[in-house]
Parts: C-alpha cells; structure tokens; sequence
C-alpha cells in the first residue's frame, strides 16, 4: 500500500530549528497538503498541523507547516527537550479512497 | 472538551474476533467521523478505516475489507471496531480518533495480542 515518504530520523542541537519533510504525489499531498501528528512515547499521536496549515488554538508557534508541490514540511523552532518525539504526517489519498501516513521521523534533540 | 475512551486491552487466539469500542463526549457525536488507525509494536501508523456517525456509512482500507466491521451506537455516543480472523500480525494498539476534516482527538488507544 503506497504511502508517504518521511525520513526515518533528524538530530538537531537544543534551541535549534528542525525541518521535517513529507512527500507524497499529486493524488495526496499535491491536492490535499497533509496534517502533521507529534506523538511522544507511549501517548497516542497528537494533531500539531493541519491539512491547510493551520495549527489548532492550543499548538504552540514554534510549530508551522507548509507546502510545494507534492512535499510538505513542518518546521519547529527553538527545539526544546519535550519536543523530542516521533512526527507523522497524513492526508487522504484520492486514488486509493483512503487516509495514508508517512513512516514516520523521530526527532532528537541533542 | 473533547475526549475519546476506548475500552481495555485485549489478548485473543489466532482466528478469533475482537471487537473494541470507543466512547465520544464533549462533541456532537453525529456531526463527525470516527477514524480507526492501528500501530504495531514499533511501527509506524496505520489507517484501518472510518465511520460516520451520523449516517454509519463506512470506508475501510483496501486491505482490511472484509475483515472488519466499524458500527456505532448513537445513543450512547460510542463507536466500534471488529476485526475478524486475527493473526499475530494483527497484534498492535487499536486508536479511534474523531474526523472533524482532520483526525484531531485521539483516544488512549487499545492493546491487542493475538497469541496462541
């Protein structure tokens, strides 16, 4: 089953910027864009991003979105420890009439 | 606020069922989808399928259809999930999610082993 392309790891140093990449094809990302879930250890994911890249009220700024073409990024500023974590991104998928995930990237902070 | 309660772990036998159910409040349960996405021990996330409350139309994934049934319960706001002829490759946590355009609020998940 096809799915999203996301590296499976990036390490960046404490209060640096991280940029995480998705891509996908023009029956997914390309039409869709793609939300972006954070999920520590152990806790279920947690929406941060949505398809339009827009962040819900209780997400912090240091997290945006954005998109070109069929290759969405979320970019998160001034990492911090607890921003340690795994971060998915997904979207519906026209061709296959169903939601699909990237692999997932687990993000270290040094 | 929104939550989403799914019920206990459960532990079957290769060929069996298992069914799991997920308890919506804080939200008009109608007004939104029901996602079910499963994640295998260390591994990534899958999406199983959705219902819609309101009308309990379902889409599942390709390669679960036939094998699953998503139902609800609109009296008592809650959904569920069976998966039918488990193998232990079906073994992993079981997440209902609210589709409200996006797969927002997540439930706490469900672990599910499939052993002999």
């Amino acid at each position: 089953q096809a799915g999203l392309t996301q590296p499976p790891s990036v390490s960046k140093d404490l209060r640096q910027t991280a940029t995480l990449t998705c891509t996908g094809d023009s029956s997914n990302v390309g039409n869709e864009g793609a939300a972006w879930l954070q999920q520590r250890q152990g806790h279920p994911p947690k929406l941060l991003s949505c398809r339009n890249n827009s962040r819900p009220s209780e997400i912090s700024e240091r997290f945006s979105a954005s998109r070109s073409g069929n290759t969405a990024s979320l970019t998160i500023t001034g990492l911090q420890p607890e921003d340690e974590a795994d971060y998915y991104c997904a979207t519906w998928d026209s061709s296959l009439s169903s939601w699909v995930f990237g692999g997932g990237t687990k993000l270290t902070v040094l | 606020q929104v939550q989403v309660v799914q019920s206990g772990a459960e532990v079957t036998s290769p060929g069996a069922s298992v069914k799991v159910s997920c308890k919506a409040s804080g939200y008009t349960f109608t007004a939104s989808l029901m996602h079910w996405v499963r994640q295998a021990p260390g591994q990534g996330l899958e999406w199983v399928g959705r219902i819609n409350a309101d009308s309990g139309g379902t889409i599942y994934a390709q390669r679960f259809q036939g094998r699953v049934t998503m139902t609800r319960d609109t009296s008592i706001n809650t959904a569920y999930m069976e998966l039918h002829r488990l193998t232990s490759d079906d073994t992993a946590v079981y997440y209902c999610a609210r589709g409200s355009g996006e797969i927002d609020y997540w439930g706490q998940g469900t672990l599910v082993i499939v052993s002999s």
